[in-house]
């Protein structure tokens, strides 16, 4: 199993639906997970971390589940300005080196 | 505060050159990573350096050098360039607790011919 492994996509959605993405984890010590996002040619940006009991920001919601060794993105209300590559962090363990990003999953919002 | 700063921006280089890739952070963070990205491979670490003073290699060291001039800066050198090493390569620092945010440098583009 990949340490971290997330679908590429891309998921083409039209503007204004909701829009779900997984991204699943290797090593269940991991201690803190994150979802980064990057545009075309840019580096990539926080978009949010991803806390035990889930938390929200704005239209964007994090799921952590332990048990399954998953953690989830759900964008409400896609805009046009949504497209982009979401990256998925997962922190394995307590060195700098052990923090693994997944490849990305592509989303294009269609007008 | 400009974050982390990164030079050049693109690079073209020969087989067998050398160069050095710039990196600087004002935010006073005490760790600062190198990557290199390649499509369909994601974020991939070169080396990281957790304080001023100290490097290790990441998963894909072969090939590069690093310094960690100072608290600030952090440089990556490629001593014999070669085509596999085209990639775009990021520079990230971070506070040094390993809960907190990653912040990128802009990235540096790298055709080796």
């Amino acid at each position: 199993r990949k340490e971290v492994e997330q679908d590429p996509g891309p998921f083409n959605v039209p503007e204004g639906a909701t829009v779900a993405f997984n991204c699943t984890y290797s090593n269940s010590a991991s201690q803190s997970f994150f979802w980064y996002r990057q545009d075309c040619r840019k580096e990539p940006k926080l978009l949010m971390s991803v806390y035990s009991s889930g938390n929200e920001d704005g239209r964007f919601t994090a799921q952590l589940n332990r048990a399954s060794q998953y953690i989830s993105l759900l964008i409400r209300d896609s805009k046009l300005s949504d497209s982009a590559t979401y990256l998925c962090v997962v922190n394995m363990g307590w060195r700098d080196d052990k923090i693994i990003f997944g490849k990305g999953t592509r989303l294009h919002i269609l007008p | 505060n400009a974050g982390v700063t990164q030079t050049p921006k693109f690079q073209v280089l020969k087989t067998g050159q050398s160069m050095t890739l710039q990196c600087a952070q004002d935010m006073n963070h005490n760790s600062m990573y190198w990557y290199r990205q390649d499509p369909g491979m994601g974020l991939r670490l070169i080396y990281y350096s957790a304080s001023e003073g100290t490097t290790d290699k990441g998963e894909v060291p072969n090939g590069y050098n690093v310094s960690r001039l100072n608290k600030r800066e952090f440089s990556l050198r490629l001593e014999s360039a070669a085509p596999s090493q085209t990639s775009v390569y990021f520079c990230a620092s971070v506070q040094g607790l390993l809960q907190e945010t990653q912040y990128f440098g802009p990235g540096t583009r790298l055709l080796v011919l």
